[in-house]
């Protein structure tokens, strides 16, 4: 149990075009989905933290306008990054949180985004 | 404020050999969880343990070992008789109770194990 998917896994894409990541809790609701950003041989930073039906929470420094986030259904988020740039380059993680029984985020395999 | 300290950027081992990684936390949360998760070159998370801040008890799964000391605020991780396969990035992180659910990630552990 508690499978998290993302789409894609991996994508490259042109400078100036938007990319949208799907991440999906494939046997539990998730009130609460987490976006993830791991630099190469970097920590993850978080992004943002998604509460189905309300607006993203963004940490200090990401921007709101770039990054957009719609968590419409206690089973999905997405991410999309908008006007993407070689910078915006890295490898997005979401993660879902579960209340019930472990209470504790369940992390996605991750979509390596690359922009040319 | 709540941190996650893994002073070790990256350790090399030879196949067999008992490595021990760091993780130091401080939080003002009473009620607290700790986590070591593994990442291998694919990139994918994967969940090895949480621990309560209630329980000090030391874990053994297999060739893991956890040490968890609250009065020194650590959490080391302890991989016994190490292979190959071991060779990966290794995050401790820690989530408090007041507030979100935010997990704060220490910067990682990279380990080689050499064959």
């Amino acid at each position: 149990g508690a499978v998290v998917s993302q789409h894609p896994s991996r994508v490259i894409c042109k400078s100036g075009t938007s990319v949208k990541i799907e991440c999906r809790s494939l046997d539990f609701q998730a009130t609460t989905m987490f976006w993830y950003r791991q630099f190469p041989k970097q920590s993850l930073m978080l992004m943002a933290t998604s509460n189905e039906g309300s607006k993203a929470t963004y940490e200090q420094g990401v921007e709101k306008d770039k990054f957009l986030i719609n968590h419409a259904s206690l089973t999905l988020s997405t991410l999309t990054v908008t006007s993407a740039h070689p910078e915006d380059s890295s490898f997005y993680i979401c993660s879902a949180f579960s209340r019930q029984g472990a209470n504790e985020q369940f992390f996605g395999p991750g979509t390596r985004l690359t922009v040319l | 404020a709540q941190k996650v300290t893994q002073a070790q950027t990256e350790i090399s081992v030879v196949e067999k050999e008992d490595v021990t990684l760091d993780c130091v936390y401080e939080t003002r949360d009473t009620t607290y969880y700790l986590f070591w998760y593994k990442q291998p070159p694919s990139g994918e998370l994967v969940f090895l343990i949480r621990r309560n801040s209630f329980d000090e008890q030391n874990e053994i799964s297999g060739r893991y070992s956890w040490n968890f000391q609250k009065s020194t605020s650590s959490f080391n991780f302890t991989i016994t008789a190490s292979q190959v396969v071991d060779s990966a990035v290794y995050f401790c992180a820690l989530r408090g109770t007041s507030g979100t659910y935010k997990y704060i990630f220490g910067t990682g552990t990279r380990l080689k194990v050499l064959a």
